[in-house]
Order: C-alpha cells, then sequence, then structure tokens
C-alpha cells in the first residue's frame, strides 16, 4: 500500500543552526500538507504544496515539493527555541487518501 | 476560528470496558475523521466520515468502530477496550475535499490497564 516515509526521526540541533526533514512517498501525491505539534499539543497545519516542482516561504521556513511530486521538504534556516516540536507531513494520494508521516522530532539546545 | 473538541483530555479504562470518545466541531464541515497517534509511527487513520450516517474504515479500523448522528460530532468506539489501544487519540474536521487544512482536537490519551 502507499507509504510515506519521513527522517529523520529526531534531530536535535544547536539553536540557530539549519534544520530539514524529508518525506519520500511510494507513490505520486496529489498534494502535500505539513503540520506542526507543539509538544503536548495538537497538529496545526502549516502549508501545502499542489504544483510539481513548487516552493513555498514561511520566514524561515521553506518547503518544496519534488519535481515528480513524490517528495518534499521542510528547511528551517537558523533555528529559534520556538522551532521545537514535531513536524509532519501529509501526502494526498489520486485517490484522495491522506498518509501521514511518521514525524520528525526538532530538539533546540539554546 | 474553528474549534474542534473532544471529550476528555486524559482517559483510564480497564481492559474489556466499552470506551467512547467524542468530537465535535463548531464550524459545520462535512468531513471528520478520527487517528491514533504513537510514538515512531506518527498519525494513523482509524475511520472518518464525510456526512452524516457515512463512515469509512482508514488504515488500522480493527477494534474500533464509530458513530455519527449529527453533522457536528463523531464519536469513535472501543467495543472492548485492550492494552494494545493505548495510545493519543486525535480526531479532526476538514471543510472539503482533500486540498483543504484539517483542524485537529486536542486529543485524548486513553490508557488501557
Amino acid at each position: 500500500g502507499q507509504q510515506v516515509m519521513q527522517i529523520p526521526q529526531y534531530q536535535h540541533v544547536q539553536e540557530g543552526e539549519d534544520f530539514t526533514t524529508y518525506c519520500n512517498s511510494s507513490t505520486t501525491l496529489s498534494n502535500i500538507q505539513w503540520y506542526k505539534q507543539r509538544p503536548g499539543g495538537h497538529p496545526v497545519f502549516l502549508i501545502q504544496l499542489v504544483k510539481s516542482g513548487e516552493v513555498k516561504k514561511q520566514k524561515r521556513l521553506t518547503f518544496q515539493f519534488g519535481e515528480a511530486k513524490k517528495n518534499s521538504s521542510l528547511h528551517i534556516t537558523a533555528t529559534q527555541t520556538t522551532d521545537v516540536g514535531t513536524y509532519f507531513c501529509a501526502g494526498y494520494s489520486s485517490a484522495s487518501k491522506i498518509i501521514f508521516g511518521s514525524g520528525t522530532r526538532l530538539s533546540i539546545r539554546p | 476560528d474553528v474549534k474542534v473538541t473532544q471529550s476528555s483530555r486524559y482517559l483510564v479504562k480497564r481492559t474489556g470496558e466499552k470506551v467512547f470518545l467524542e468530537c465535535v466541531q463548531d464550524m459545520d464541515h462535512e468531513n471528520m475523521f478520527w487517528y491514533r497517534q504513537d510514538p515512531g509511527l506518527g498519525l494513523r487513520l482509524i475511520y472518518f466520515s464525510y456526512d452524516v450516517k457515512m463512515k469509512e474504515k482508514g488504515d488500522i479500523p480493527e477494534g474500533y468502530s464509530v458513530s455519527r448522528e449529527k453533522k457536528e460530532r463523531f464519536s469513535l468506539i472501543l467495543e472492548s477496550a485492550s492494552t494494545n489501544q493505548t495510545s493519543m487519540y486525535l480526531c479532526a474536521s476538514i471543510s472539503g475535499g482533500t486540498f483543504y487544512e484539517q483542524y485537529f482536537g486536542p486529543g485524548t490519551r486513553l490508557t488501557v490497564t
């Protein structure tokens, strides 16, 4: 069945360092969404990517959707303590089925 | 703001008990979802509903059932709770199809002893 692999599972960085998480799907996706879950909280929508090769930015966050619409990445420049949390991708197949990645937990040393 | 509420933040039940988890959304969303979240496994879809009295199985429906009698309310039922159902349960709703964001409730951490 369809799978969305997300790596790494954990990332521990020094404040100010960059961070990247990657999602790879076994099948072509119609769109992909990214969510952030703060410790003790629930997932909150960040952004959606729809077009092949699409790149979107939100301040220090850069989101990319691969040309083949099978992979995506989230890059955070110069991390801050407020970036702590778990980042999930959620891919939608052509059959409108949603699959969440397993998440990347980001922790930061001040 | 969309609000999705869940009946309990924490719940402790015994093996074999029947467990009801309730979710209510206040934005007239058609689609509602139940997920369970486990460390290292992300969010896995249990059931979803796209209309009143309609339901579809997700990836891990075994041991669960759902009920949607009113548009705003989606209930998850564990017919006979087992220890492997100890988990965080998250409800979500969405206003349209796949190109809309999901709004999540605060979650219910269920422990089955």
